[in-house]
């Protein structure tokens, strides 16, 4: 089984910030890499597929990257709608698992 | 628009059944591998199991193998999660989800089950 290690695990920032969340897998996925962002309440939404492909209607301030095991999803300018927890996703083989979440909340 | 709605969720005791089902409309159900997601409360999510479009495929995490099972009509485009011999530890909101290349692109907005005597 893949362990995906998301770092990290809470990070403080304001509104109009840039922030980075990691996400390490303990082996290669190649870039079968999903991100996903879930409010309180709310089921998760998908953003970024293959490591660094948009979702359908997903805005522009979200990106992927990363290859192997090591992966980022950036959030250039957070705006107040961003506050919420973040999971990635990892789909190279059975059975597929999702990281441990990085809450962003705001200082 | 797609839309997922689970149902069956409740109280059960430990060791007891139930069934998850899940409607389906907005799409071709049947054009479409389906998935469900738990999470349980507090927790982060868990993969539990991956039906193919046919249904012919399914595959589930470990710690419901052998106790869960997962099948799909087509014809009347719902999804289902039989769970059997359950435990404590399965207590959690069950999403389903719709799959595009094992990723879950859609959701539901979920059915509690909670285990406990």
């Amino acid at each position: 089984e893949i362990v995906l290690t998301q770092s990290p695990a809470t990070l403080s920032s304001s509104p109009g910030e840039r922030v980075t969340l990691s996400c390490r897998a303990s082996q290669s996925v190649i870039s079968y890499l999903a991100w996903y962002q879930q409010k309180p309440g709310q089921a998760p939404r998908l953003l970024i597929y293959d490591a660094s492909n948009r979702a359908t209607g997903i805005p522009a301030r979200f990106s992927g990257s990363g290859s192997g095991t090591d992966f980022t999803l950036t959030i250039s300018g957070l705006e107040p709608e961003d506050f919420a927890v973040y999971y990635c996703q990892h789909r190279n083989h059975w059975p597929l698992t999702f990281g441990g979440g990085t809450k962003v909340e705001i200082k | 628009e797609v839309q997922l709605l689970e149902s069956g969720g409740g109280l059960v005791q430990p060791g007891g059944a139930l069934r998850l089902s899940c409607a389906a409309s907005g799409f071709t159900f049947s054009s479409y591998a389906m998935g469900w997601v738990r999470q349980a409360p507090g927790k982060g999510l868990e993969w539990v199991s991956h039906i193919s479009e046919s249904g012919g495929s399914a595959s589930h995490a470990d710690s419901v193998k052998g106790r869960f099972t997962t099948s799909r009509d087509n014809s009347n485009n719902t999804l289902y999660l039989q769970m059997n011999s359950l435990r404590a530890e399965d207590t959690a909101v069950y999403y389903c989800a719709r799959s595009s290349s094992w990723y879950f692109q859609h959701w539901g907005q979920g059915t509690l089950v909670t285990v406990s005597s």
